[in-house]
């Protein structure tokens, strides 16, 4: 069974500071791995995906995330973040089926 | 411009009161899904379709029914709500379910029962 763990529930920033949002999943199989944002009333949308390939993997907005075979990790960053982008993240791993980790909600402030 | 679309947006409710929440998607999608969010648990699945007439359950299925008679939709019905089903529900559809599939999710549906 696979499982999904967001390391971070609240991350408070500042504008134009990097942010990192850790992610880190259990799985027997090899795994597909996203990243969703929710902003404030809207649903998910996704963010990227690593399928294979480069583990770097840059999405919209300018995120981007590394997946780490031995450490299992996929975290996300972005080297400045905006007001904008204030949301809540989440990381889910899909090997059989797709599994959400519990989000993380990151607050720009200026 | 394609979307999923879910009403309403907002629902109070009393319960036992049965309801229906919609789910309909323009992008002739084989697979849709339902989830609920709950804080520090993330989303979890509800119920899902691989395709017309054919439905599955997820990992917190009790309580809810759905059907799919048409492609395009998906409602999710709530024969007797209970209180403890007072979450945010999102649909979701990908075009056939497979796992490195993009989901798209409509906007939400806020259900209060009291």
């Amino acid at each position: 069974a696979q499982s999904v763990t967001q390391l971070d529930s609240q991350v408070p920033v500042f504008e134009e500071a990097p942010v990192e949002l850790r992610c880190n999943y259990s799985s027997s199989v090899s795994v597909y791995l996203f990243w969703y944002v929710q902003y404030p009333n809207q649903g998910l949308q996704l963010l990227l995906k690593y399928l294979s390939g480069s583990t770097l993997v840059k999405g919209i907005n300018g995120f981007e995330a590394e997946f780490n075979k031995s450490q299992t990790s996929f975290h996300l960053r972005k080297p400045s973040v905006h007001i904008s982008d204030t949301a809540e993240y989440f990381c889910a791993v899909g090997d059989y089926k797709l599994s959400f980790g519990a989000g993380t909600t990151v607050t720009v402030r200026a | 411009e394609a979307q999923v679309t879910q009403n309403p947006r907002y629902l109070i409710t009393v319960t036992g009161k049965k309801l229906t929440v919609t789910c309909s998607q323009n992008m002739n999608h084989e697979y849709m899904s339902w989830y609920r969010q709950d804080p520090g648990l993330g989303l979890r699945q509800i119920y899902y379709s691989m395709n017309v007439e054919v439905t599955d359950k997820g990992d917190v299925p009790e309580g809810y029914k759905v059907s799919r008679k048409e492609k395009r939709n998906f409602p999710l019905i709530l024969e007797s709500p209970s209180p403890n089903q007072t979450s945010l529900y999102f649909c979701a559809s990908s075009l056939s379910g497979r796992t490195d599939e993009k989901l798209f999710f409509g906007s939400g549906t806020q259900l209060s029962v009291l």
